[in-house]
């Protein structure tokens, strides 16, 4: 099946840097890429629809200077977390979708301290 | 507005017995439904999906679910749970309003099987 590879898969970061996470889609292309936050044991919430070539779509409530996401190439979304603080500490996943399908990272935990 | 309800927060199972997940659903038109599985700490994996066809769709590691039109339901089933089936279940349907397809998930629905 279909993979999509998500990178890092854990990250401990300061308060006030940034983190790139990036998801890759590794055997098709993607043009349209989805990015999840989750908490413990809790529902996936959107954050963002990302598509190739162009600005992503945030959903209410998601700051887009905070967390900025950028879409260069068919296999390649990537999220950047900008001036980290620890209340975004959190489980980030990606999704990229394939016809009918959407196939999941592996997702990244992030710890900000 | 598309959503999906899982009303339990747990699901408890014996070794061998079979077991339910429930979802409800709320849909304009024809829904686009999907079954996926957590693990802790990792993505989520593809069990099964309903878009046209056959009610009862069968789907991996032996699961299967149930798509019914009446009740607007699409619970998950398995005839005989095994311990590694112990995780986090979550039901999803397609959001054929909004961009790109995006997937609108359920609360999700911890199950654990004990031996």
């Amino acid at each position: 099946g279909a993979v999509v590879s998500q990178h890092p898969s854990r990250v401990i970061c300061k308060s006030g840097t940034s983190v790139k996470i990036e998801c890759r889609s590794l055997d098709f292309q993607a043009t349209t890429m989805f990015w999840y936050r989750q908490f413990p044991k809790q529902s996936l919430m959107l954050m963002a629809t990302s598509n190739e070539g162009s600005k992503a779509t945030y959903e209410q409530g998601v700051e887009k200077d905070k967390f900025l996401i950028n879409h260069a190439s068919l296999t390649l979304s990537t999220l950047t977390v900008t001036s980290a603080h620890p209340e975004d500490s959190s489980f980030y996943i990606c999704s990229a979708r394939r016809a009918d399908e959407a196939f999941f990272g592996q997702g990244t935990r992030l710890t900000v301290v | 507005a598309q959503s999906v309800a899982q009303p339990e927060d747990q699901v408890n199972v014996a070794e061998g017995n079979p077991l339910t997940v429930k979802c409800t659903y709320s849909v304009s038109g024809n829904p686009y439904l999907f079954w996926y599985v957590q693990y802790p700490n990792r993505g989520l994996q593809f069990l099964l999906k309903y878009i046209t066809g056959d009610n009862l769709v069968k789907g991996s590691y032996g699961f299967e679910a149930e798509f019914n039109k009446s009740q607007t339901s699409f619970h998950l089933k398995k005839p005989s749970a095994l311990v590694s089936d112990s995780a986090l279940y979550f039901c999803a349907v397609r959001d054929m309003m909004g961009q790109g397809g995006k997937l609108i998930f359920g609360q999700g629905t911890e199950l654990s099987v004990k031996p």
